[in-house]
């Protein structure tokens, strides 16, 4: 069974710095693209940054380029995703999730971690 | 960006009831669409991908259809488990976007 479990969510202030996790069992990780998508209070979904299998490709949204850094170990079948410069609405539940065929169609997702920014 | 509009916003339906919710493109996203349930609290569940291949152990009431810029996602059915929001989303290029979703909500 598939099985992604999100960790490293937490209250930070603005401009502040953020680690979040992904350990990722159940299928073998090192072969599939890894998301995360975030989910702000009340609101829709939004893709925020992926990486291909071995690392080599990552894609951002354009409104966290620069500030959030995807990466993985294909050795501990971990994701993670660095985030600094925090503003407030970065404000979500962040999800993990695993592509199918494709890189970016989300066939499973983890329970989702909050990240809540604010002074 | 590709926008992706989803429409009703919210759909008041019975049990027993055919539901229809239709996901519109701002161009063309070939069949690369995929259709997500959402319950309070929960992670998105994938339900159809590529258009209309239905994820494995979802059930046979669902259902998608489409390709180009307009696609729907039918429930033939609706089961009490099925009020929850759904959400499209295309996945042709990047950035990958979602619709608004809509909500499901019990008549």
């Amino acid at each position: 069974e598939v099985q992604l479990v999100e960790s490293g969510g937490n209250l930070v202030q603005p401009g502040g710095s953020l680690r979040l996790s992904c350990a990722a069992s159940g299928f073998t990780f090192s072969t599939y693209w890894m998301s995360w998508v975030r989910q702000a209070p009340g609101k829709g979904l939004e893709w925020v940054a992926n990486i291909k299998q071995d690392g080599s490709e990552k894609r951002y949204v354009d409104s966290v380029k620069g500030r959030f850094t995807i990466s993985r170990d294909n050795a501990e079948n971990a994701l993670y995703l660095q985030m600094n410069s925090l503003r407030v609405e970065d404000t979500a539940v962040y999800f993990c999730s695993r592509a199918g065929v494709r890189d970016s169609d989300f066939h499973h997702w983890g329970q989702g971690t909050l990240v809540t920014v604010s002074s | 960006d590709i926008q992706m509009t989803q429409s009703p916003s919210t759909l008041s339906a019975s049990v027993g009831d055919r539901v229809t919710i239709t996901c519109r493109a701002s161009q063309s996203i070939s069949s690369w669409l995929a259709w997500y349930q959402q319950k309070p609290g929960k992670a998105p569940k994938l339900l159809m991908y590529k258009a209309s291949s239905l994820e494995s152990g979802v059930p046979s009431r669902f259902s998608g259809s489409g390709s180009g810029t307009e696609f729907t996602l039918t429930i033939s059915s609706l089961q009490p488990d099925d009020f929850a929001t759904y959400y499209c989303q295309h996945y042709n290029s990047y950035p990958v976007t979602f619709g608004q979703g809509t909500k499901v909500e019990i008549k």
